[in-house]
């Protein structure tokens, strides 16, 4: 079974520092891969996605991601970072047809002023 | 992306009795899904719900805690039967489109006393 692991529960970065979320999946072929942002008291966003192609993917509100096969991962970035980014950020994969979502346990980002 | 509405938005129930929750998507959806975040946890998937079938649930997760209905392309139902405290949690529904994205709907929060 695939699983992902996002092994920053919390980070803490200032407003226009460079930010970086990890994640790691398993899973025995190429997954499609996700990422989501949920704020306080919101639903889940999507950011990104990948499916194939080019391993660097660009997303919304200037995030982008970088597939890495050989390392199994799978991280967020972001060159500046805003105080409204401040949330909780999920990885997911999919596989098969990627109806099926398995989801990382999160990291919570703070933003410093 | 597709518009989806969940009701209630939250509630607050008593232990023993039961709660439906409603998600209603804006266009017609092969599948739906509905998930679970227990407070401060990541998102796991209870079932995936298809029109006119049974639903198919994961491991953990049975038709007689959480009976589902799915009568038709744009609407589906989440009963938490027999509720108890440890069923405190926020409930997502999510439509898969044919790009193979996920899109949430604003959630649950469910509190049982």
């Amino acid at each position: 079974a695939q699983s992902v692991t996002q092994p920053d529960i919390h980070i803490t970065v200032s407003e226009g520092a460079s930010l970086e979320l990890r994640c790691n999946y398993s899973y025995g072929a190429t997954p499609y891969l996700f990422w989501y942002v949920q704020s306080p008291g919101q639903g889940l966003q999507l950011l990104l996605k990948y499916f194939s192609g080019d391993t660097l993917v660009q997303g919304i509100k200037g995030f982008e991601a970088e597939f890495k096969r050989s390392q199994s991962s799978f991280n967020l970035r972001k060159p500046s970072v805003h105080w409204s980014d401040a949330a909780e950020y999920f990885c997911a994969v999919g596989v098969g047809s990627a109806r099926q979502l398995t989801f990382g346990s999160g990291t919570q980002l703070t933003v410093l002023p | 992306s597709a518009v989806i509405s969940q009701k209630p938005s939250r509630d607050i129930c008593q232990r023993g009795t039961s709660l439906t929750i409603q998600c209603q998507v804006d266009s017609q959806v092969t599948m739906m899904f509905w998930y679970r975040q227990q407070p401060g946890q990541s998102l796991t998937l209870i079932a995936t719900a298809n029109q006119g079938s049974e639903a198919t649930y994961e491991s953990g997760f049975v038709i007689d805690k959480f009976p589902i209905s799915r009568p038709n392309l744009t609407f589906s139902t989440l009963t938490v039967s027999n509720m108890s405290p440890e069923d405190s949690s926020i409930y997502l529904c999510s439509v898969d489109r044919k790009n193979n994205e996920q899109f949430f709907g604003p959630g649950t929060r469910l509190t049982v006393l």
